[in-house]
C-alpha cells in the first residue's frame, strides 16, 4: 500500500544531541511537510518542500533544519535539541501544496 | 493573525447519538475546509474536506461549509466509542497557507 513511513517511531535523545528523524512515501506526492505537535495541540508547521523548493516557516528556530535528497525521502535534524522540543513530529504529503495532507504515523521524541 | 477555532471539548455524547463539532476560521478568502480525526497518540487522519457551500455527506460523517459565516462542521451520525478521538479542523486560506484548529476531544460513552 502507498503510504508515509517515519523512522523511529520513538526516539530519546540527551540534551544537546543532534538527532534525525526520517520520513519516506511511496504515494508520489510533490509536497512534504513536516509539523511539531505537543500535547494537546495544534500541529505546528515547521517548513515544507515543494520538490525541491524549501520553505521555512518564519517561526521555525535555526536548531531545526531539514533535508530532502529525493521525491521519496525527507529528513528533519534537531542540531541541539532542549526540553522544549520534546513533541511529537509528524511528516506529511500531499500532491499539491496544502491540499489533503497523508500523514506518517509520528516519531514521539523524547529529551532527557 | 489567521486563526481556526474550535471548543477544545470534550464534547461528551451517548452512543447512538449525533455529535456536531465546529469551527469558526477568521480569512474570508479561505478555499478548502480539511477535518482530520486524531487518535491518542496517534497522528491525524483525514475524513473529509469541503470545498463549496452546503453539505458534504461520507457514510456517517456530513460536512457542512457556510463562508458567509465562516463556519464549517462535522457531524458523527450514530456516534460509536470508537468514534472518540480529538478532531481537527484545518482551513486553507487566501494565502494558500493551511492552518489547523487546536481539536475538539469527542467521548461517546457506551
Amino acid at each position: 500500500d502507498a503510504m508515509v513511513i517515519q523512522n523511529p517511531r520513538y526516539q530519546v535523545t540527551q540534551f544537546g544531541k543532534p538527532v534525525t528523524l526520517s520520513c519516506s512515501q511511496t504515494l508520489n506526492h510533490n509536497v512534504m511537510y513536516w509539523y511539531q505537535q505537543k500535547s494537546s495541540q495544534a500541529p505546528k508547521l515547521l517548513f515544507h518542500y515543494y520538490d525541491k523548493d524549501f520553505n521555512n516557516e518564519a517561526d521555525t528556530p535555526d536548531n531545526f533544519q531539514s533535508r530532502r535528497p529525493n521525491t521519496s525521502f525527507c529528513f528533519l535534524d534537531i542540531r541541539s535539541p532542549g526540553l522544549g522540543d520534546a513533541a511529537m513530529y509528524l511528516c506529511a504529503t500531499s500532491r499539491g501544496e496544502y491540499e489533503k495532507l497523508f500523514f506518517g504515523s509520528g516519531t514521539q521524541l523524547s529529551v532527557l | 493573525q489567521k486563526e481556526v477555532e474550535q471548543n477544545s471539548g470534550p464534547l461528551s455524547v451517548p452512543e447512538g447519538a449525533i455529535a456536531s463539532l465546529n469551527c469558526t476560521y477568521s480569512d474570508r478568502g479561505s478555499q478548502s475546509f480539511f477535518w482530520y480525526r486524531q487518535y491518542s497518540g496517534k497522528s491525524p487522519e483525514l475524513i473529509m474536506s469541503i470545498y463549496s457551500n452546503g453539505d458534504k455527506e461520507d457514510g456517517r460523517f456530513t460536512a457542512q461549509l457556510n463562508k458567509a459565516s465562516q463556519y464549517v462542521s462535522l457531524l458523527i451520525r450514530d456516534s460509536q466509542p470508537s468514534d472518540s478521538a480529538t478532531y481537527l479542523c484545518a482551513v486553507k486560506g487566501a494565502g494558500n497557507m493551511l492552518t489547523f484548529g487546536g481539536g475538539t476531544r469527542l467521548m461517546v460513552k457506551p
